[in-house]
């Protein structure tokens, strides 16, 4: 069975610096998708970014980029410049290709400090 | 992006009241499903659709059941709401060909 661990349960970041979230996963799939997604509090969550577990280069948007390993199953999340609207949980996710199921992680909550 | 709209938003109820939680997307995508999500905590899909007229349980076990009459449509429905019901219900769908799933704002229900 697939799973999806994130080995911190809560991170702080200084306005400005930048922050890696870890997150490993498992599975005996080729072909499926990777995902961060990001809900702030009390507020509806949104897709950070998402990555093609086919596609050798690391998806980036904006700020954001990943560091996707396939061969170590690991796929991390770097926000750059963090700003206070930041803070938020981030949760990664996992989805064969093809199928309906989609795996979450137990999330990291971010703390961006003034 | 996808619009997805979740009613009600917030709900307080006394236990044994029967309860649907509304969950519409304007999208027409035909994957839908619902998580039940404890505060700060992981999400757990207890209902899913491929689209009209198919549903199946997810991994977490519910007492709710699900119908999807419509390809927009998807309601969840509490027959004999519970005090251990009391949380938070994420619907959110995805469009056949993608694999991104798009969330709604959350139902937040409370069970006294």
């Amino acid at each position: 069975a697939q799973t999806v661990t994130q080995s911190q349960p809560e991170m702080s970041v200084q306005e400005a610096e930048t922050v890696t979230l870890s997150c490993t996963y498992d599975t005996s799939e080729s072909d499926y998708y990777l995902f961060w997604y990001k809900q702030p509090p009390s507020r509806q969550m949104i897709l950070v970014i998402r990555q093609e577990a086919y596609k050798q280069q690391n998806a980036t948007e904006n700020r954001f980029s990943v560091n996707f390993q396939k061969a170590a199953k690991s796929f991390s999340l770097k926000i750059s410049d963090s700003q206070l609207g930041d803070a938020a949980m981030y949760f990664c996710a996992y989805s064969s290709s093809g199928t309906y199921k989609y795996i979450f992680g137990t999330g990291t909550r971010l703390k961006v400090l003034a | 992006e996808a619009d997805i709209y979740q009613t009600p938003r917030y709900l307080v109820i006394g236990t044994g009241k029967k309860i649907t939680l509304e969950c519409s997307q304007t999208m027409g995508h035909d994957k839908m499903y619902w998580y039940q999500q404890d505060p700060g905590m992981e999400l757990h899909l207890i209902h899913y659709s491929y689209g009209v007229n198919s549903t199946e349980k997810g991994d977490l076990s519910s007492e709710s059941t699900v119908s999807r009459i419509r390809t927009e449509h998807f309601p969840l429905t509490l027959e004999s709401a519970r005090p251990s019901h009391t949380s938070q219900y994420l619907c959110a769908s995805t469009p056949s060909r993608q694999e991104t799933q798009y969330f709604g704002p959350g139902t937040r229900l409370l069970v006294l």
